[in-house]
């Protein structure tokens, strides 16, 4: 049963142009979210996170929204840029101090020059 | 700093032999944890320790086992690897809950194992 869930595997857009990448979640006891990036043969880079008393936090070109009800949270990155080309992951955490993070599958983001 | 340290890069074990993979972080972390990735799958944990001397399970802790003797390690060790074993493994660490906060975890750069 996958408590996290990264619905779409791949996405592509222009340079310059807004990268959305989705994620869900079923647990209604998740009430931290992450987004972590990852580059092959590389760890996860951590990207931004969001508390579930909020529903938007923005760090620079990186904003994630959450729609609690919906139990669906969204990275949107503008402009997007080549750099940004890698693997993106959800995660979820029970916990404030998050020790036991629940991932979803990933989606791979290019950006096209 | 040298943040999570890894080793080894890669490692190619046959069934029934056993391995530790090492996994270090300087940045006095209470917390480290162990996840592997697989082809297809997200990162999964496997075990976690919320302090020297403290370890529990993740999601997929069977056939490892884990020790934490000091805040700095946190080695993994598979007795008698297995097949569906092969897998990316990554060692992360965080600040645990003395930091106050909700934190997040810095991950290593990974362990490749080829199990045979």
């Amino acid at each position: 049963d996958q408590q996290v869930k990264q619905n779409s595997p791949s996405l592509s857009v222009q340079e310059g142009r807004i990268s959305i990448l989705n994620c869900d979640y079923t647990n209604s006891m998740f009430d931290y979210f992450l987004w972590y990036k990852k580059y092959p043969a590389e760890g996860p880079t951590f990207l931004i996170s969001i508390s579930s008393i909020k529903d938007k936090n923005e760090d620079g070109r990186f904003t994630v929204f959450l729609n609690k009800s919906a139990k669906h949270l969204s990275l949107h990155i503008v402009p997007s840029q080549p750099g940004d080309s890698a693997v993106y992951f959800c995660a979820a955490s029970a916990q404030r101090a998050n020790s036991k993070l629940t991932f979803g599958k990933g989606i791979t983001l290019s950006v096209r020059p | 700093n040298a943040g999570v340290t890894q080793t080894p890069k890669f490692q190619v074990l046959k069934t029934g032999q056993s391995m530790t993979l090492q996994c270090a972080q300087d940045m006095n972390h209470e917390y480290m944890s162990w996840y592997r990735q697989d082809p297809g799958m997200g990162l999964r944990l496997i075990h976690y320790s919320v302090g020297a001397g403290i370890t529990d399970q993740g999601e997929v802790p069977n056939g490892y086992n884990v020790s934490r003797s000091t805040t700095e390690d946190f080695p993994l060790r598979l007795l008698s690897a297995a097949p569906s074993q092969t897998s990316v493994y990554f060692c992360a660490s965080s600040r645990g809950q003395t930091s106050g906060n909700t934190d997040t975890q810095y991950f290593g750069p990974g362990t490749r194992l080829t199990v045979l």
